[in-house]
């Protein structure tokens, strides 16, 4: 069974720049979960779809956002990006019911903004 | 609010000793504990759980964590380290009636020298 797939692995913005991350979780998990990664402020949550649906959300500014496509594919948007937005983005695939929710992770997005 | 703390930023411990990687929790009601492990430019790979049941949770690598609830903890431990056992642990809990979202420790840094 595949595993989490991000894309891209790595990537360059600049400051005002936005930037889309793309995540394929595990066939048949209908839960992604976005965090972010940073040595200052640890692994915070950013939001969790399932099904389609926005079902969690952490405290980050509007300029975060995501959407899930029907086949469970995630996307992440990141507008507007600041120099602190600089940060390994992991997406993590669960099955989304009736589970422990034990993630599963992608190898993660580095992001780069100059 | 759900939170954990891991209290040590390092552990350094020899090849063939015991570890022990610290981590309490706080929490309302009866939480699912995780721990994860994460090695240079990787994302999080999953390493136990305690959900209920037997305090002392087996999990993978021969790593095993115990369950206090008088003392909210779940620490990590191995009988005997390995070099290779070197990487970045994180401990987290998910509320779930809270939904999916994992809160994660800081994280601990685990360097074993032969």
């Amino acid at each position: 069974k595949a595993g989490v797939t991000q894309t891209p692995r790595y990537l360059i913005k600049t400051r005002g720049q936005q930037v889309t991350l793309s995540c394929s979780p595990i066939s048949g998990h209908r839960s992604v979960s976005w965090y972010q990664q940073t040595p200052g402020q640890g692994l915070q949550f950013l939001f969790e779809y399932f099904s389609e649906t926005q079902r969690n959300k952490g405290n980050f500014p509007g300029r975060f956002s995501g959407r899930q496509f029907s086949n469970s594919r995630s996307e992440m948007n990141v507008s507007t990006l600041e120099l602190g937005d600089s940060a390994l983005y992991l997406c993590a695939s669960s099955p989304g019911q009736g589970d422990t929710g034990e993630l599963f992770f992608g190898e993660g997005s580095r992001l780069t903004v100059l | 609010a759900q939170s954990v703390a891991q209290p040590e930023d390092q552990v350094n411990v020899a090849e063939g000793n015991p570890l022990t990687v610290k981590c309490t929790y706080s929490v309302s009601g009866n939480p699912y504990l995780f721990w994860y492990v994460q090695y240079p430019n990787r994302g999080l790979q999953f390493l136990l759980k305690y959900i209920t049941g037997d305090n002392l949770v087996k999990g993978s690598y021969g790593f095993e964590a115990e369950f206090n609830k008088s003392q909210t903890s779940f620490h990590l431990k191995k009988p005997s380290a390995l070099v290779s056992d070197s990487a970045l642990y994180f401990c987290a809990v998910r509320d779930p009636a809270r939904g999916y979202a994992l809160n994660f420790g800081k994280g601990t840094s685990l360097l074993v020298t032969p």
